[in-house]
């Protein structure tokens, strides 16, 4: 059964950073391409980025780009979002998917606010 | 980039009524396209992909099909179960875009 399980979000301060985690069972992680994915509190999804099976290439929204890093381990099946400068905006529910948007985590919380 | 413009974003409808939402891709996407469902705190749902597809385990009274750059989800017979909100998605090139969303609910 593929599961992805997202971690690390929680409260943090406009400018601060903040490292998203999806951890992927049940598939060969290495084999595809990932997402991530938010929402923010009442509105619709809204893609962030993206990451080839090997990590070699990435691609992000025009808000997030020179703020957020896509990144994985395929050794261990882990999809990470690195988020720095974050402002309000970025407040959301982050979910991961994988390349096809046919499997989704549950989602994680970020809330930017001082 | 391409905008995909969704409507209605509200949908009123009764139990057995037959429910169109509608995305318009503003460049050609090809089949590129994808449905899905999210109910209140939970995750969105791949519902249909490929425009006309439906996704594993995906009850027959959904359909998706495409006129143009016109693309529909149906849904034959509504179910109490099918009260959530749906939302498009143009996967041909990054960055992928959603539609805003549609409420499709209890009239």
């Amino acid at each position: 059964e593929v599961q992805l399980v997202e971690s690390g979000g929680g409260l943090v301060q406009p400018g601060r950073s903040l490292k998203l985690s999806c951890a992927a069972s049940g598939f060969t992680f290495s084999n595809y391409g990932m997402h991530w994915i938010r929402q923010a509190p009442t509105k619709g999804l809204e893609w962030v980025a993206s990451i080839s099976p090997s990590g070699g290439s990435t691609y992000y929204r025009d808000s997030v780009k020179g703020r957020f890093t896509i990144s994985r381990d395929n050794a261990k099946s882990t999809l990470y979002l690195q988020m720095d400068s974050l402002r309000s905006e970025d407040t959301a529910t982050y979910y991961c998917a994988t390349i096809l948007f046919d499997y989704w985590g549950q989602g994680v919380m970020v809330t930017v606010s001082s | 980039d391409i905008q995909m413009t969704q409507s209605p974003s509200s949908l009123p409808a009764s139990l057995g009524d037959r429910v169109t939402i509608t995305c318009r891709a503003s460049q050609d996407i090809g089949n590129y396209l994808r449905w899905f469902q999210q109910k209140p705190g939970k995750s969105p749902r791949l519902m249909i992909y490929g425009a006309t597809n439906l996704a594993a385990g995906v009850p027959s009274r959904f359909s998706g099909s495409r006129s143009g750059s016109d693309y529909s989800l149906t849904i034959s017979s509504l179910e109490s179960e099918d009260m959530a909100d749906y939302y498009c998605l143009q996967s041909k090139e990054s960055p992928w875009t959603f539609g805003g969303g549609t409420k499709l609910e209890l009239k």
